[in-house]
């Protein structure tokens, strides 16, 4: 089992351009998960789907932020355009809930710094 | 009022201690919890879940209090390597309090 894959792992851009990280969570795993975490404000939840249909997005700072999740093993989050105070580690999470039971795991993250 | 808020510490203890953390919640109806560990510029990784009975795992003792609103985390005899961040997560969204942060030390 690959576990979850987020894509790229760092990512250095200037502030005004487009960031898009991925993710490609655990077959069949039918929930996955966006947080951000800083030293400041911890690890946040930005927006969960299940089965690929957008659940809660309150979350998600503002409009510059959009998630997408066209199919059962791909997601994406677009900043757009990125801005310093983005700066932050992205994680994206899938969790499959079997018998009662929820099992949830974390990608290793993307580390984004916005100069 | 947060929905989940833990003690974010830290908590300095020395090898062999016993060491007890709590997480309280504001939503009466929740009904899932985790407590989860991460080490330093790692993923949080899942320790453990929390059933209404409690359970244990080894040296780790996890309890719910329904009634105050509250789990506990319990680590007996500790060891360098609980050294890290304590996360709980309370309900089906999956929001994580801001984690309890744990030393160590011999």
């Amino acid at each position: 089992d690959a576990g979850v894959i987020q894509s790229p792992r760092h990512e250095v851009t200037e502030m005004g351009q487009e960031v898009t990280l991925r993710c490609k969570p655990i077959s069949g795993h039918n929930s996955l998960f966006w947080y951000r975490q800083t030293m400041m404000r911890g690890l946040e939840l930005l927006i969960y789907f299940n089965n690929n249909v957008p659940i809660d997005d309150s979350g998600m700072p503002e409009d510059r932020f959009s998630a997408k999740m066209p199919n059962a093993s791909f997601s994406t989050l677009k900043i757009q355009p990125s801005e310093p105070r983005d700066s932050a580690v992205y994680f994206c999470a899938s969790r499959r809930t079997s018998g009662g039971k929820e099992t949830q795991y974390f990608g290793p993250g993307t580390r984004l710094l916005v100069l | 009022r947060k929905e989940v808020e833990q003690d974010p510490g830290p908590f300095n203890v020395p090898e062999g201690a016993t060491v007890a953390f709590n997480c309280t919640y504001s939503n009466s109806a929740s009904q899932s919890f985790f407590w989860y560990r991460q080490d330093c510029r790692k993923e949080p990784k899942l320790l453990m879940s929390v059933y209404s009975s409690g359970n244990e795992d080894g040296r780790f003792t996890a309890q719910l209090n329904r009634a105050s609103q509250y789990i506990s985390l319990l680590i007996r005899d500790s060891k360098l390597s609980d050294s890290a961040t304590y996360l709980c997560v309370v309900n089906n969204d999956m929001r994580f309090g801001a984690g309890t942060r744990l030393t160590v030390k011999p």
